[in-house]
């Protein structure tokens, strides 16, 4: 069964520029998340979807967003790219998204700002 | 809220030693745990999780935790280390029975391990 995918998996942009990462989930999985982890912040939760909903939000900005579609797949945006938005991101799936199941995620992202 | 605290940036140990990695966590409301490890230029693979039932929880690799609710604890421990081991773990938390999925991580342990 594959697992979660990310492409792709480095990315380079200078600021103020827009950028689009996508992720595939576990087939059947309908729950998806997406993480910024940096050295200074660690791991933080930016989104969940399920269902082409989002359920919750992390204490981002405005510039970053999400989107899920029918068949699961999700994209996250970022705008106006600043430097300290260089991070790895990172997508999980999940098969229903109740907090009881353990998250799959994927080998990440990773943003890099000029 | 929530918060989880792992004390320990790097814990180094040597091959064979007993491996244990602290997390202690603070929240309003039960949470479910879990323990996390990432290898380089990986994501993240979970080795184990504590939701209901026994508080001893075995996971991948020889790996385990209990879960300590007086304590608010959840200590990873593994027998013996490997070489393999080596790589940065984390311990995380999100509330029970919310509908949804929202981790919050503790900062990492690194587990250096010598031969």
């Amino acid at each position: 069964k594959a697992g979660v995918t990310q492409t792709p998996r480095y990315l380079i942009k200078t600021r103020g520029q827009q950028v689009t990462l996508s992720c595939s989930p576990i087939s059947g999985h309908r729950s998806v998340s997406w993480y910024q982890q940096t050295p200074g912040q660690g791991l933080q939760f930016l989104f969940e979807y399920f269902s082409e909903t989002q359920r919750n939000k992390g204490n981002f900005p405005g510039r970053f967003s999400g989107r899920q579609f029918s068949n699961s797949r999700s994209e996250m945006n970022v705008s106006t790219l600043e430097l300290g938005d260089s991070a790895l991101y990172l997508c999980a799936s999940s098969f229903s998204g109740e907090s009881n199941q353990p998250q799959h995620f994927g080998d990440g992202t990773r943003l890099s700002i000029l | 809220a929530q918060s989880v605290t792992q004390l320990g940036s790097h814990v180094s140990v040597s091959e064979g030693a007993l491996v244990l990695l602290r997390c202690n966590y603070s929240s309003s409301v039960p949470p479910y745990l879990f323990w996390y490890v990432q290898y380089p230029n990986q994501g993240l693979q979970l080795l184990l999780k504590y939701t209901t039932g026994a508080t001893l929880v075995k996971g991948i690799n020889g790996f385990e935790a209990e879960f300590k609710k007086s304590e608010t604890s959840f200590h990873l421990t593994k027998p013996s280390a490997h070489m393999s081991d080596a790589a940065e773990y984390f311990c995380a938390v999100t509330p029970m029975n919310t509908g949804f999925q929202k981790l919050v991580f503790g900062t990492g342990t690194r587990l250096l391990v010598s031969p």
